[in-house]
């Protein structure tokens, strides 16, 4: 089975602190992804990553970056955390391209971070 | 853009009644994806369609990829107080990088 393994389950994090998010996937996946998700505003994508030090600007990049230095590694970054990036953050990875044969996403449990 | 839809929005089934539940958009998908969310979790994968009338089940699970490729269904059988939860449709992008989401079906069970 993929495992998607994202480091914290829960974060409480002060305003302007510097943030990072860890997600490790165990399948050897090339796409990796980030995603908020928000009540009534769904899953929306933050970054992805196609490769090892690609990486893909999605929806809503602003006050975000990523890091993909090893290619089961994909970190998120909150350069300076304000209290609006309070959410429910998901990781995700697919072997190659969006939804090809055998190219499923696979989420990690997610982490609730808390700015306060 | 693509836009995927969902109904109902939620539902209330007692234990033991089976459910339905689509996902529908103006566009065509080449894949189908159908995730369960619990509360406070990530979502789950639990059917991938990839073929036009394809009907693939898991379990009391089972799922249609349309025909129209406009379209595609979940059933659950028998349902059980475990199967509360979230559950998303999905598919991939006009460009195959990405994927688009449903807002979600929200499944009550009443025992």
């Amino acid at each position: 089975d993929v495992k998607v393994t994202q480091s914290s389950r829960y974060l409480v994090k002060r305003t302007g602190e510097k943030v990072f998010l860890e997600c490790v996937q165990d399948m050897d996946h090339e796409n990796m992804f980030w995603y908020r998700q928000d009540p009534g505003l769904g899953l929306r994508l933050i970054y992805f990553s196609y490769d090892v030090k690609m990486k893909e600007k999605g929806d809503i990049p602003e006050g975000y970056s990523v890091s993909r230095e090893k290619k089961e590694r994909f970190s998120l970054i909150l350069e300076s955390a304000s209290t609006n990036q309070t959410s429910m953050y998901l990781c995700a990875s697919s072997l190659t391209g969006g939804g090809g044969s055998n190219s499923p996403l696979h989420f990690g449990n997610g982490t609730r971070l808390t700015v306060t | 853009g693509q836009q995927l839809n969902q109904s109902p929005q939620s539902m209330f089934i007692q234990e033991g009644e089976d459910v339905s539940m689509n996902c529908t958009s103006s566009s065509i998908f080449n894949t189908w994806l159908w995730y369960k969310q619990d509360p406070g979790e990530g979502p789950v994968l639990l059917i991938a369609l990839y073929k036009a009338g394809e009907l693939t089940s898991n379990g009391r699970l089972t799922a249609q990829f349309g025909i129209t490729r406009k379209d595609s269904f979940l059933n659950i059988s028998a349902s059980i107080p475990s199967d509360v939860g979230i559950y998303f449709c999905a598919g991939p992008d006009n460009y195959g990088q990405n994927f688009v989401f449903g807002p979600g079906t929200r499944l009550s069970v009443l025992p």
